[in-house]
C-alpha cells in the first residue's frame, strides 16, 4: 500500500530559528512530490519536486527530493510567526490521474 | 480570477440524514478531486473526475458516498444516511490536466458535523 510519512508531527520554534521538515514515501510508480502549507482552510501550494537533488527555493523556503532514499525535506530559514501552519507533503503516482497521497502533516508553531 | 469554491462552508446534520456538498472548480480545469480531512489526520483521497467521468472512485469509504460532475464543471459529493464517523472537513481541488504534472488548487472545504 502506498504510504507517505512526515516527521515530526509537531514542532515549536522561536522566530528566527531554522526548521527542517521531513517526508518519506513508499509509492509504487512514484512520479512527483508536492509540499503544501495549510493555515486555516485551503492548503496552498509550495513546491513540486520531480527530480532528485535539485533544490527548489522560494524566499526563505526551500525543498529537495532524494529519489534513491525516498524522502524529501522542506527547510524554512529565519522563521516568522506567519510561518505557523500545518505543512503537508503528498506523493503523486503515475497513471492514477494525479491523485495525491498525503502524509499526516507537520504542525509548525513559531513563537515570537 | 476566482479560485475553487465550496458550499456550504459548514454543515451540521443529524445522524441518518443525507447531505450534499458542492464544489465549483477553477474555470477550465479538467480534473477535479475530493479529499477528506478528519480531525488530526492528513488528507485522504476520495474520488477524482476527468471531465465528467470518474476513473478512480477507490477512496470512497462506503456505498453511502457518491459523487457526480456535470458540464465538466460543478461537482457534488453526496453522503447518504450520515454517520458520526463521516464528520470531517471535505476538501475539493482542481487542476488543469489530471496528469499529475501540475499542482492542485484547493477550495476552503466544507466542515461536516454529524450529531
Amino acid at each position: 500500500e502506498d504510504k507517505v510519512v512526515q516527521s515530526p508531527l509537531s514542532l515549536v520554534v522561536h522566530e528566527g530559528d531554522t526548521v527542517t521538515l521531513n517526508c518519506s514515501y513508499e509509492v509504487t510508480n512514484f512520479r512527483s512530490l508536492l509540499w503544501y502549507k495549510q493555515e486555516k482552510k485551503a492548503p496552498t501550494f509550495l513546491f513540486m519536486l520531480t527530480s532528485s537533488g535539485i533544490e527548489k527555493k522560494s524566499g526563505r523556503l526551500s525543498s529537495i527530493l532524494d529519489k534513491k532514499e525516498l524522502f524529501s525535506i522542506l527547510n524554512i530559514t529565519a522563521t516568522q510567526t506567519g510561518d505557523s501552519a500545518v505543512y503537508l507533503c503528498a506523493a503523486v503516482p503515475y497513471n492514477q490521474g494525479g491523485k495525491l497521497i498525503f502524509g499526516q502533516g507537520t504542525e509548525l508553531s513559531v513563537k515570537p | 480570477g476566482a479560485g475553487v469554491s465550496q458550499s456550504p462552508s459548514n454543515k451540521v446534520t443529524e445522524k441518518g440524514k443525507d447531505v450534499e456538498l458542492r464544489c465549483d472548480p477553477i474555470s477550465g480545469h479538467t480534473a477535479l478531486y475530493w479529499y477528506r480531512q478528519s480531525l488530526g489526520q492528513g488528507l485522504e483521497f476520495l474520488i477524482y473526475f476527468q471531465g465528467n467521468s470518474a476513473p478512480d472512485k477507490s477512496g470512497l469509504p462506503s456505498d453511502r458516498f457518491s459523487a457526480e460532475r456535470t458540464g465538466g464543471s460543478v461537482s457534488t459529493l453526496t453522503i447518504q444516511r450520515t454517520q458520526q464517523e463521516d464528520s470531517a472537513v471535505y476538501l475539493c481541488a482542481s487542476s488543469w490536466t489530471g496528469q499529475g504534472v501540475d499542482e492542485q488548487y484547493f477550495g476552503p472545504g466544507t466542515r461536516l458535523t454529524v450529531t
